[in-house]
């Protein structure tokens, strides 16, 4: 199993330019996540899926856009790229019940807007 | 909502000595406490967790401690060695989100000296 995959590792854009962060996961997991790492702020969720065929609002969700394409697949969208989007990209899925469970985390996309 | 807070944001310690690091967190109601490790270049990845209803969980050189009382938690590192160094983060529930949602510290950087 490959576990939670992400493209690209590394993007520059300029200002204003869009773009489409992909992410896949092998384990049949419910629940896919984006988040962001910024130095010293932690992980913070951007959005969210919780099963096929939704998705809800995370912590910081202005300025991106998320589609679940289906069971495997959470792509995230940066329509119109500022600055502030520079970051590291993680997405991340885990199986949902009563309980919580590990979140598995892909490599990540380091994002770089100039 | 939740809010975990965590301390210190680096830690630097010798080979051999022991590593602690804590969290705090808001949400009574909070029953699943993780602790991820995060080594240079890569996704977050699981290393321990315990949940409410025990106040200490072990795992060889690692150990995870709960305080519900007091609203925190920790984590302890002993015999560290240069492999432990990473940043570490602490996490709880997000109860205003869907499950399995998961609120993270802002993290630790760990640094073992050889």
């Amino acid at each position: 199993n490959a576990g939670v995959t992400q493209t690209p590792k590394f993007q520059v854009l300029k200002t204003g330019q869009s773009m489409t962060l992909q992410c896949a996961q092998d384990m049949n997991h419910n629940s896919m996540y984006w988040y962001r790492q910024d130095p010293g702020m932690g992980l913070r969720l951007i959005y969210y899926s919780a099963s096929e065929g939704t998705t809800d609002k995370g912590e910081v969700p202005n300025g991106y856009n998320v589609s679940r394409l289906n069971k495997r697949e959470f792509s995230l969208r940066l329509e119109s790229a500022a600055p502030s989007q520079t970051s590291v990209y993680f997405c991340a899925s885990t199986t949902t019940g009563n309980s919580y469970n590990e979140q598995f985390f892909g490599p990540g996309t380091r994002l770089t807007v100039l | 909502g939740e809010n975990v807070e965590q301390h210190p944001s680096t830690l630097s310690v010798q080979e051999g000595d022991s590593a602690v690091i804590k969290c705090t967190y808001s949400d009574s109601a909070s029953n699943y406490f993780p602790w991820y490790k995060q080594e240079l270049g890569k996704g977050p990845q699981l290393i321990i967790d315990i949940r409410s209803n025990v106040g200490e969980k072990k795992d060889q050189r690692i150990a995870v401690t709960l305080n519900k009382t007091a609203k925190h938690f920790s984590l302890h590192i002993t015999e560290t060695q240069p492999e432990d160094s990473a940043v570490y983060f602490c996490a709880a529930p997000n109860y205003g989100g869907s499950q399995g949602n998961l609120i993270f510290g802002k993290g630790t950087k760990l640094s073992v000296k050889p």
